[in-house]
């Protein structure tokens, strides 16, 4: 089954980008989606389809794929982006392990 | 405004059963894919089960295949998952996804199962 590789935990300063992977075999050949989910709070859909974002979701939120990676980045990082983020692919339904995004 | 409220999540014994259900509002329900997505405590996202908007097509996780069975009724814009031989790696928060072109554009809140003797 197709496995999609998080890191466990990105930190970065307030006001920079953070910038959050997803590693899978090829994935630059499927469409990833990504998910914030803040605690105690479902998952919301923040980008879909490598680097589209859905009505209501802040500019600074952008996605890339190619290759073996796909990347959520954050720009102009803020507290209130503090969140656990997880990407996604149709294949066999995967979810990455997530990944807890820490603003310091 | 686009909403899924899910409902049935309880505390039930290895080896029981349990029904959920997901209630739909703001959007025509006959029209979308459904998924039900969980999250054992402090774990990640896991998808569990897929239907198709007319009900045809039908997926399961292999951890549930055999013990879970999805429906739906479009008629009251219901979604359903029926539980059974219950494990305590079950105990999770159960999410009803709304499907669009293999991502999930909107979540209900959840509704938690407990699987403990």
């Amino acid at each position: 089954s197709y496995e999609l590789t998080q890191p466990l935990s990105v930190s970065v300063a307030m006001g920079q980008t953070a910038r959050i992977t997803c590693g899978g075999n090829n994935i630059g050949s499927k469409n990833v989606h990504w998910y914030q989910q803040k605690p105690g709070q479902a998952p919301v859909l923040v980008i879909y389809r490598d680097s589209n974002r859905p009505s209501g979701i802040p500019e600074r939120f952008s996605g890339s794929n190619s290759g073996n990676t796909a990347t959520l980045t954050i720009s102009r990082a803020q507290v209130g982006d503090e969140a656990d983020y997880y990407c996604q692919v149709w294949d066999s339904v995967v979810f990455g392990g997530g990944t807890k995004l820490t603003v310091l | 405004e686009v909403q899924l409220v899910e409902s049935g999540g309880d505390l039930v014994q290895p080896g029981g059963s349990l029904s959920l259900s997901c209630e739909s509002s703001g959007f025509t329900f006959s029209n979308f894919e459904m998924n039900w997505v969980r999250q054992a405590p402090g774990k990640g996202l896991e998808w569990v089960s897929y239907i198709t908007s007319s009900g045809t097509t039908i997926y399961y996780a292999d951890s549930v295949k055999g013990r879970f069975t999805i429906s739906r009724d479009n008629a009251h814009k219901l979604l359903y998952l029926q539980m059974s031989s219950l494990r305590a790696e079950d105990t999770a928060v159960y999410y009803c996804a709304r499907g669009v072109d293999g991502y999930f554009d909107t979540w209900g809140q959840g509704t938690l199962v407990t699987v403990s003797s």
